[in-house]
């Protein structure tokens, strides 16, 4: 059974860093795209990013260029967002998604969400 | 970007009503077009891909269709579990973009 399965809920002041992970299991981590997407409290989905395990090379979407850094570990099947100085605009939901092995990859699994909530 | 957009932002139905949910891209994107379903509190579900093809496991009451930049899901009976936003999104071209959704409520 296809798994990812994320960190815990996190409370930070702003301008702290964080690293939120994401772990998949059931399925061969490397041979799939991992992506992320923002939900913002009471809106709709965002997509962040994404990348290949295989080589760790990730591609950002325009909006979060610069933002934020995504990384993945094979070894331990672990995919990872991370902020240096988060803002009180950072707050909201973020999920890691897979997407297929298909030339123009679509999303099959979700993981359960990590809360991030930034506030002073 | 390719620009997507829903219709209706909102809807009431009953519970046995077909219910059609309208997805429009600023582009021709097909068939490279996906389906989500979200209940409050919950992680999006996956529901279709490619436009008209069901995920594994999702019940066959949800259908997809459409091309070139238009495109509808349908539930051809709604049923209690079936009170959720939807999502579309395209992905043809990066960055994926979703639309804004469509929130299904009971009436």
């Amino acid at each position: 059974e296809v798994q990812l399965v994320q960190s815990g809920a996190e409370v930070k002041k702003p301008g702290e860093s964080l690293k939120i992970s994401c772990k998949g299991s059931g399925y061969s981590f490397d041979a799939y795209w991992i992506g992320w997407v923002r939900q913002m409290p009471g809106k709709g989905l965002e997509w962040m990013g994404i990348i290949y395990p295989g080589d760790s090379d990730p591609k950002y979407s325009p909006s979060f260029q610069g933002q934020v850094i995504i990384s993945a570990d094979k070894s331990t099947s672990t995919a990872s967002l991370q902020w240096s100085s988060l803002k009180a605009s950072d707050t909201a939901m973020y999920y890691c998604v897979r997407t297929s092995s298909s030339y123009f990859p679509y999303i099959d699994f979700w993981g359960q969400g990590t809360l991030v909530t930034v506030s002073s | 970007d390719i620009q997507m957009t829903q219709s209706p932002s909102s809807l009431s139905a009953s519970v046995g009503d077909r219910v059609t949910i309208t997805c429009r891209a600023s582009q021709a994107i097909s068939p490279y077009l996906a389906w989500f379903q979200q209940k409050p509190g919950k992680a999006p579900r996956s529901l279709i891909y490619a436009a008209s093809t069901l995920q594994s496991g999702v019940p066959s009451k949800f259908s997809g269709s459409g091309s070139g930049t238009d495109f509808t899901l349908t539930i051809s009976s709604l049923q209690p579990e079936d009170f959720a936003t939807y999502y579309c999104q395209q992905y043809k071209s990066y960055p994926p973009t979703f639309g804004g959704g469509t929130k299904v409520e009971i009436k």
